[in-house]
């Protein structure tokens, strides 16, 4: 549904700690997850992605790990530094065919030096 | 360079008038998107096109419109129905799905307010 009045969950987390962004969604149709950051004013850009037959992808610093029994998704970032302050999507896409790219709320990511 | 390029990045337009807001890529892709992002939120979904000529509406496609005429540009026209157009815009583009899901790559915005 649609996320009018609705403003983003904020996570702080002390610069080198690790940081776990959750996402919940409710299309079972999905089966391509991707998470993207994005800085104030700027486009969304690409983080890490994984597919429905994965259930765990890693990345440099970045962990996505899916959960499709409660249709749940969440990234790791580990040994956080103060670049890593922006905000997190999730994104969800269906089948093979069907090009509709949805994405969740969000969350602010602040690190605090 | 192979980019997504969104174009104005501020546009200030009077109530009651029509704007066009230009997406181009030269990455090759099928598909492209436009999102509308208001502050502290997430990006809704306006419209989306699998293919040159076709279009499908996204979650919030009331007082909007798309054309597909060419791969590379997907324009969208923010029309007087529109109640509330003061938001951040953003187009994206991906490689249709015939084979593989890939991410879809964003332009860097642009800034709509009405007046």
């Amino acid at each position: 549904g649609e996320s009018v009045g609705l403003h983003l969950p904020t996570l702080s987390v002390q610069e080198g700690d690790n940081s776990i962004i959750n996402c919940a969604y409710s299309n079972s149709a999905s089966d391509y997850f991707i998470w993207y950051k994005q800085e104030s004013g700027k486009g969304p850009q690409f983080i890490i992605d994984i597919r429905s037959n994965m259930d765990k992808r890693q990345g440099q610093r970045v962990t996505v790990l899916l959960n499709k029994t409660v249709k749940h998704l969440s990234l790791q970032i580990a040994a956080t530094q103060p670049g890593d302050s922006a905000v997190y999507f999730c994104a969800e896409k269906e089948d093979f065919g069907n090009e509709k790219l949805t994405f969740g709320t969000g969350t602010r990511l602040t690190i605090i030096p | 360079d192979g980019g997504i390029t969104q174009s104005p990045k501020y546009l200030f337009r009077k109530e009651g008038q029509n704007v066009t807001l230009s997406c181009e890529q030269n990455l090759n892709h099928d598909a492209m998107y436009w999102y509308r992002q208001d502050p502290g939120q997430g990006l809704r979904l306006i419209y989306y096109s699998q293919i040159v000529n076709d279009f499908q509406k996204g979650d919030i496609a009331e007082g909007y419109s798309v054309s597909r005429e060419k791969k590379e540009s997907f324009p969208l026209t923010v029309t007087s129905a529109q109640k509330n157009p003061t938001a951040f815009y953003l187009c994206a583009s991906s490689i249709e799905a015939g084979v593989v899901n890939t991410e879809a790559f964003f332009g860097q915005g642009t800034r709509l307010t009405v007046v």
